[in-house]
């Protein structure tokens, strides 16, 4: 089944430690974003890639890192320098040019 | 940067009623999206719009793209209890680095049966 993967589904984290979540997608797709999701707000743009190789701050970049070393995978560290970063992170992508993102199952990460 | 101003913030309706959402921008978008996200869940696209004035419907769910491309309102009639969720409306932009979408703060839906 063609599809979007992000894994895993619940996640804890000790304060000041590393974290990546994973996102997997086999759908040839092109670009692939991250978004973060707290009660009573909307998606918030953390990364988002185009193509292989290259990517973008969103608008809550900062905490954060990325890698897009393949198509299919774009997974997220949340450093230590993320203030507060328990939250429900959700992994979308899209075909080049087209205008519909697909999204994940989504991570919640809860920081103890 | 871009902002959705999505209304209303949350509705408790009964079963059978029909609802009504929207959402505004000050910035020209160039296609609309409609999403419902059920609890713990990623959000599930409903109606793509990608011209201004366009109307589609997906089954009792009907979408609107405004003509000046800076809003759009979702209908849902009939509802029934497993419309309960969270909507979200997405408007897209194009960047030098490609499509950006960017959200509202969602519409939640409870329906009472």
């Amino acid at each position: 089944d063609g599809g979007i993967t992000q894994s895993p589904k619940y996640l804890f984290r000790k304060e000041g430690q590393n974290v990546t979540l994973s996102c997997e997608q086999n759908l040839n797709h092109d670009a692939m974003y991250w978004y973060r999701q707290d009660p009573g707000q909307g998606l918030r743009l953390i990364y988002y890639s185009q193509i292989v190789n290259d990517f973008q701050k969103g608008d809550i970049a900062e905490g954060y890192s990325v890698s897009r070393e393949k198509k299919e995978s774009f997974p997220l560290t949340v450093t230590s320098a993320q203030k507060n970063p328990t939250a429900f992170y959700l992994c979308a992508s899209s075909s080049q040019g087209d205008t519909e993102a697909f999204f994940g199952q989504g991570t919640r990460l809860t920081v103890v | 940067g871009q902002q959705l101003n999505q209304s209303p913030q949350s509705m408790f309706i009964q079963e059978g009623e029909d609802v009504s959402m929207n959402c505004t921008s000050s910035s020209i978008f160039n296609t609309w999206l409609w999403y419902k996200q059920d609890p713990g869940e990623g959000p599930v696209l409903l109606i793509a719009l990608y011209k201004a004035g366009e109307l589609t419907s997906n089954g009792r769910l009907t979408a609107q793209f405004g003509i000046t491309r800076k809003d759009s309102f979702l209908n849902i009639s009939a509802s029934i209890p497993s419309d309960v969720g969270i909507y979200f409306c997405a408007g897209q932009l194009l960047y030098e680095y490609g499509n950006k979408l960017v959200f509202g703060a969602g519409t939640i839906l409870r329906v009472k049966s």
